[in-house]
Order: structure tokens, then C-alpha cells, then sequence
């Protein structure tokens, strides 16, 4: 599983409300990011990190932040939860080697009512 | 950007037959090419990929190809087993690239 976490695993929340996702790793790995996962879009990037303090949009960045002030965690904050992003989030990090490859956490289900 | 579109949406086949998942992907920088397995209310797990210096690799029953010139790839599994209902997504991304594109899934269901 790539040495990956994330919390909490399961979050009912209120429409207005901040929510924080966190996702943590303990292998070292640079590159951390941010998915949601809505049936019939797949996987869509909400966020990304290449280290300490450095973070970049993906496709779908409105209405969410994301914080690193340490490489072993990556926080996503729903400044103002809305239904619309009720969702299953999902934190991956990427192995830096020869091959590129993506592992994914756990996932955490959020819903906004 | 990247856009990455997987056919078909649903695939239904019985155990035994082989099953084909394609995508295709609109970067001609993208170099680098997995496919994943997430089973209901599982994480994504990444079970091949391939890189654009080859044209083929296989694991088992599961192969990957790759046609750069079309910009397409595809996924394919034979003789397969009922286990191997889930949703499979491919994705394509540079090397090195800082961010991954998805395709939005198929679903694969076997028949016992």
C-alpha cells in the first residue's frame, strides 16, 4: 500500500462548514496529489505537491486548497463545504524511480448534506 | 492539456473469453501509460503500464499495447476469471510529468 494513509476514512459534514482531508505517507516521496472520484468522470485532480511547500492546481482546483509544510503530509481544505463536493477523495503519491508509477491511499468518502 | 477517453463504458463477457479495454489520449508528449483495477469501494490498484519505447508488455493473462501514432492503447485480459469484475481506468501522463490524466472507466463484469 505504499506506506499511505489518509483521515478521516469517512465524514459527514454541513453545507458551509470547513472541512480538512489529510493524507500521509511514510516513504519520503515527493510528489503527492489529490483526486475526487464521481461516477462516470473517473479520476480528476484536484491538487498536486512536488515538496515542502510547493503545490500546483489540477483540473478541478475550485473550492479547495491544500497545504504541505512537511513532506510526509498533504492537507486538503474544503474552505466552505458544498454539495457539490460530496465525493471520494483520493490521496496517491507517486515513486520516484525509472517507472513513474502512481499508488493510491484508501480514500476518504465525504458528504456534504 | 491531456484528454484521455476509454471505450467501451460497460464490457460483459464470460469467464473464459478474453476482454479488450481501449483508450486513447490526445498529448503526443504523454510517454508513460497505466492501467488500473479498483474493485467497489476499494483504492485504484495500478496492475500494468507501459512506456512509449515499447509497443507491447504482458503479465500473465494481461497485456498492454501501445500505438503511438494513433494515440491509442489498450488493455487486454484472456480466459477471464469472475474476480476480475471491477472498474478499470487507464491514464496517461509525461515522465516526469507533474500530474496524471484519467480515462472514466470501464466497467468489466465476468459471468460465471
Amino acid at each position: 500500500d505504499a506506506g499511505i494513509t489518509q483521515s478521516p476514512r469517512h465524514k459527514v459534514t454541513e453545507t458551509g462548514t470547513p472541512v480538512t482531508l489529510r493524507c500521509h505517507q511514510t516513504e519520503n516521496h515527493r510528489y503527492m496529489y489529490w483526486y475526487r472520484q464521481d461516477p462516470g468522470h473517473g479520476l480528476r485532480l484536484i491538487h498536486y505537491s512536488y515538496g515542502v511547500k510547493d503545490t500546483d492546481k489540477g483540473e478541478v482546483s475550485d473550492g479547495y486548497s491544500v497545504s504541505r509544510s512537511k513532506t510526509e503530509d498533504f492537507l486538503l481544505t474544503l474552505e466552505s463545504a458544498t454539495s457539490s463536493q460530496t465525493s471520494v477523495y483520493f490521496c496517491a503519491i507517486r515513486a520516484e524511480s525509472a517507472f513513474d508509477e502512481q499508488f493510491f491511499g484508501p480514500g476518504t468518502r465525504l458528504t456534504v448534506l | 492539456g491531456e484528454n484521455v477517453e476509454q471505450h467501451p463504458s460497460t464490457l460483459s463477457v464470460q469467464e473464459g473469453d478474453s476482454a479488450v479495454i481501449k483508450c486513447t489520449y490526445s498529448d503526443s508528449a504523454s510517454n508513460y501509460f497505466p492501467w488500473y483495477k479498483q474493485e467497489l469501494g476499494k483504492r485504484p490498484q495500478l496492475i500494468i503500464d507501459i512506456r512509449s519505447n515499447v509497443g507491447e508488455k504482458k503479465d500473465q493473462r494481461i497485456a498492454v499495447t501501445l500505438n503511438k501514432t494513433a494515440k491509442h492503447f489498450s488493455l487486454h485480459i484472456t480466459e477471464t476469471q469472475p474476480e476480475e469484475s471491477a472498474v478499470y481506468f487507464c491514464a496517461a501522463s509525461t515522465h516526469y510529468g507533474q500530474n496524471f490524466v484519467f480515462g472514466p472507466g470501464t466497467r468489466l463484469s465476468v459471468l460465471p
